[in-house]
Parts: structure tokens; sequence; C-alpha cells
């Protein structure tokens, strides 16, 4: 079995400033991919980055890093120099052991979200 | 190049009635998958069709069905609504492969009254 935690329910950032929004995961897998999504309030997804848990480098995507710790399970989002247009809600999400054939296939497990919020 | 389409967008339902919501994905996505989000459960996945085949199913009851057209279109049905079953439906599509991300639609809004 899988779990994603978000343990922080909200958040706030300064315009321009960088944030972090934390993630850990559990799994058994020893392959597997981590993900994180934004939830504006129009409710589409929009997929931001992108971590296999072979990667030897952390993922990064134009103002977003992955800060992905093997050791300690962790998978961070940083976002630098965060928008107005940045205010949303922020999934982490990840997809089991593709590589080993296993029934994960497209499966996503969430976090719970992290709601971040942008001030000018 | 066309996103995920979701129809409809909005639906108000009666306890006890039957539900049917639409996703058209991604041209080339052979992947569909869907997801229930509501306030208390967060995002829960349904199940996942590809080729027309179901290949994995979440927790849900069995009045959670679904099922994938050649064209990789898909659909779920919810039968005999209850009140709890109001939530956000997210369809979401993907490429095969390990690395592939998953598109998702805005999404159907389903309140049962």
């Amino acid at each position: 079995a899988q779990k994603i935690t978000q343990t922080q329910p909200g958040m706030f950032v300064q315009e321009k400033e960088a944030v972090t929004l934390d993630c850990t995961y559990d799994t058994s897998d020893q392959s597997y991919g981590l993900f994180w999504y934004k939830q504006p309030s129009s409710g589409e997804m929009i997929f931001l980055i992108y971590q296999g848990s072979y990667d030897e480098q952390n993922a990064t995507e134009g103002r977003y890093s992955l800060n992905f710790q093997k050791a300690r399970k962790s998978a961070n989002l940083v976002i630098s120099a965060s928008q107005l247009g940045d205010s949303a809600m922020y999934f982490c999400a990840m997809r089991g052991d593709f590589n080993a054939g296993g029934t994960s296939y497209g499966k996503l497990t969430f976090g719970q979200g992290t709601i971040l919020t942008v001030h000018p | 190049k066309a996103g995920v389409t979701q129809t409809p967008r909005y639906l108000i339902k009666t306890r006890g009635q039957q539900v049917t919501l639409s996703c058209s994905p991604i041209s080339g996505h052979r992947s569909v998958s869907w997801y229930q989000q509501t306030p208390g459960q967060g995002l829960q996945f349904l199940f996942e069709y590809f080729s027309e085949t179901q290949r994995n199913k979440g927790n849900f009851p069995g009045r959670f069905s679904g099922r994938q057209f050649s064209n990789s279109r898909s659909e779920m049905n919810v039968s005999t609504l209850e009140l709890g079953d109001s939530a956000l439906y997210l369809c979401a599509s993907r490429k095969t492969g390990v690395n592939t991300e998953a598109f998702f639609g805005q999404g159907t809004r389903l309140t049962v009254v």
C-alpha cells in the first residue's frame, strides 16, 4: 500500500518569495514515481513536476523544483519567486511499482493537499 | 492539442437515480483513470481503463462502474445515487510508459439531492 502525507493544510507566502510545500510518502515498492499537481478553484488538476525514484538529480521545471530525499522518503515542492497566480491547492501524488509489472498501473495515490495563498 | 474533456461540467441528480459521466482523453492517450474528490475523503482512485479493459479498481461499491470505447473515450456510471456520492469526479488520461504524467480534465461536479 502507498501513502502520501502532506502536513501543511495551509501556507502563506509573500509575492516574489520562495515557498516549500512538504510531502512525505510511504511505500514498499522498489520503483515509483512522485508527482505534484496544482488545483486552482476551477477544479482542473494541473501537472507541475515529476520525480522518478531512480532519478539521481532533483527534478526542475521552470520555477518549480522537487527536493527529493529518498532515504527520508520526502519529495518537497519548492516554488521560487511566487506569483499571485500560484494561489491554489497543491497535491503530492505517487504512482507505484510499474517496472515490476505490479497492478498499480496508472493509479495515483494523493495526499490531502496544501492550500497556498500568495499575498501581494 | 485538445486537453481532456469531461461532460457535463455540472450535474444535479436525485437520490436513487443513476448518472453517466463522459471523458474524452487527449488524442493518442490510451489510459483513462477516474477519481472522486470530496472535502472529507480527498482524492480517491475509482478505476483505470486501458484498451477497453479495466485493469485496476479502487475501493468503491459496485454501484460505480465504467467502460472504455475503442476510441479511448470513457464513461463512468453511478447507479442508485446516494447523498454521499456528491463530489467532483475527475478523469485523467496519459500515454503508456512508466514516466508519463496524467493529464486531468476540469471535472464533473455532481450534486445529489
